[in-house]
């Protein structure tokens, strides 16, 4: 199974600044059709988990502007350009590309 | 809206069964293949199964490959998953969700907690 390695696992972070997240994979995510099925996924605090970008890059409806994503091959990250309160959470990114689908160990984003 | 409505989560003593349920509504049930995901306390997400459109293709994970069985009746618009020879480990939230092309989720329920304990 394609093992898919998150850092840092805690991020603290300061609101209104900047924040990234790496998720590394075990083996190239680049599917037969030429696409990487890379999603970013948030579970706040006591709620079930969210989408919030799929195969990479694409955001999600209703996911504010500030979430972007990126990456290619084996190498994919989310940012957050301007950290806000309610952005607090675990994120998860998840893998489809290779069967069976795999997440991430998760990266736990808090407040200073 | 998209509504994913699991229950049937309780506690359970290892070796004991139990069979949870998704209530599915606000999309075309039919259409989608379905998946079960579960979260251990206080830990990631693990993919456990999943059911084709039809329900006549499914995958289990191997930690609960001959203990678990995933299905569906789309004339109810239902997911089910059937879980046998329970195990301490497999206590966790199961989580109903809904597939979205190549290996992706875009849709998760709120959740149904499982406990196995004596």
């Amino acid at each position: 199974d394609v093992v898919m390695t998150q850092s840092p696992v805690s991020l603290p972070v300061t609101l209104g600044q900047p924040a990234s997240i790496s998720c590394r994979s075990s083996q190239s995510l680049v599917h037969r059709d030429g696409n990487s099925y890379v999603d970013w996924v948030q579970q706040r605090p006591g709620q079930s988990p969210r989408r919030l970008i799929y195969t990479v890059s694409n955001r999600d409806s209703g996911v504010p502007d500030r979430f972007s994503g990126s990456g290619s091959g084996t190498d994919f990250t989310l940012n957050i350009s301007r950290v806000e309160a309610e952005d607090v959470g675990v994120y998860y990114c998840m893998q489809g590309s290779r069967w069976p689908p795999t997440f991430g160990g998760g990266t736990k984003v808090e407040i200073k | 809206e998209v509504q994913l409505v699991e229950s049937g989560g309780d506690l359970v003593q290892p070796g004991g069964s139990l069979r949870l349920s998704c209530a599915a509504s606000g999309f075309t049930f039919s259409s989608s293949w379905m998946i079960w995901v579960r979260q251990a306390p206080g830990k990631g997400l693990e993919w456990v199964a999943n059911i084709n459109q039809p329900g006549n293709q499914k995958y289990h994970v191997d930690s609960v490959k001959g203990r678990f069985t995933i299905s569906r009746d789309n004339a109810k618009n239902s997911l089910y998953l059937q879980m046998n020879s329970l195990r301490l480990e497999d206590t966790a939230v199961y989580y109903c969700a809904r597939g979205d092309g190549v290996g992706a989720i875009d849709c998760w329920g709120q959740g149904t907690l499982v406990t196995v304990s004596s």
